[in-house]
């Protein structure tokens, strides 16, 4: 199965300073989603984008999509201390009509300095 | 939102012992529920899918004999690492996903499994 690969492994910035991170995967996809995992907790869903989507917005998050480059990116406003974790994407390959778990790439731990 | 509750959080078990996980949906039905493992530092990998009353599909190189799966409800999905060893400590993540088309996953909180 693909692997979505996350960038940059790691992405130390300031409060209040916007962080991106990239995923880049390999195969044809149904959706892409963007999650986030405090340290030790579960995993919590962020924002999926569909493919036929090029772009969507959620509070302080921005994702975009790009499928002929197979990539997104997520890009966190105006950071807080509290964002700091470790974010995940993971694409959806599912042929229809089914469900088939996702694959996630390795993420991306941002520390967001106060 | 939707809530998968995941339990044990945390279990320590000897060599040779079975633990069993449940993942329970809270407040919908899960047809479907996923088995994840995250070794330190790694990205979350797919175990096995398991379908209400079916037998799970377990992804390549994993032991359906060791990592047992049963989903005997649409509320309900268990997870029974039998003869434990110390390779397996590891966390371990269930998500469930309502109706036939997965386009979210709710996820539980994690087992943290070590074996001493």
């Amino acid at each position: 199965s693909q692997q979505g690969e996350e960038d940059p492994q790691a992405l130390s910035i300031q409060e209040g300073e916007n962080a991106t991170m990239n995923c880049s995967y390999k195969t044809s996809i149904n959706n892409l989603q963007w999650y986030r995992q405090n340290s030790g907790r579960g995993l919590v869903h962020l924002i999926l984008i569909r493919s036929n989507e090029r772009e969507k917005h959620s509070g302080r998050l921005r994702v975009t999509l790009d499928t002929s480059k197979k990539s997104s990116s997520l890009l966190i406003t105006a950071s807080r201390a509290a964002d700091t974790a470790s974010y995940f994407c993971a694409t959806d390959e599912g042929s229809g009509g089914g469900a088939d778990g996702l694959t996630f790439g390795k993420g991306t731990h941002l520390i967001i300095q106060p | 939102g939707a809530v998968v509750s995941q339990h044990p959080s945390r279990v320590i078990c000897k060599s040779g012992t079975s633990v069993k996980i449940e993942c329970r949906s809270l407040d919908f039905q899960a047809t479907t529920m996923f088995w994840y493992r995250q070794f330190p530092k790694q990205s979350l990998m797919l175990m096995a899918t398991s379908n209400e009353g079916s037998k799970a599909t377990y992804e390549q190189g994993v032991e359906k004999d060791k990592f047992l799966i049963n989903h005997a409800s649409l509320t309900l999905s268990t997870l029974t690492v039998t003869s434990a060893h110390p390779e397996d400590s590891s966390f371990y993540i269930c998500s469930a996903g309502r109706g036939r088309w997965v386009t979210e996953a709710f996820f539980g909180q994690g087992t943290r499994l070590t074996v001493v």
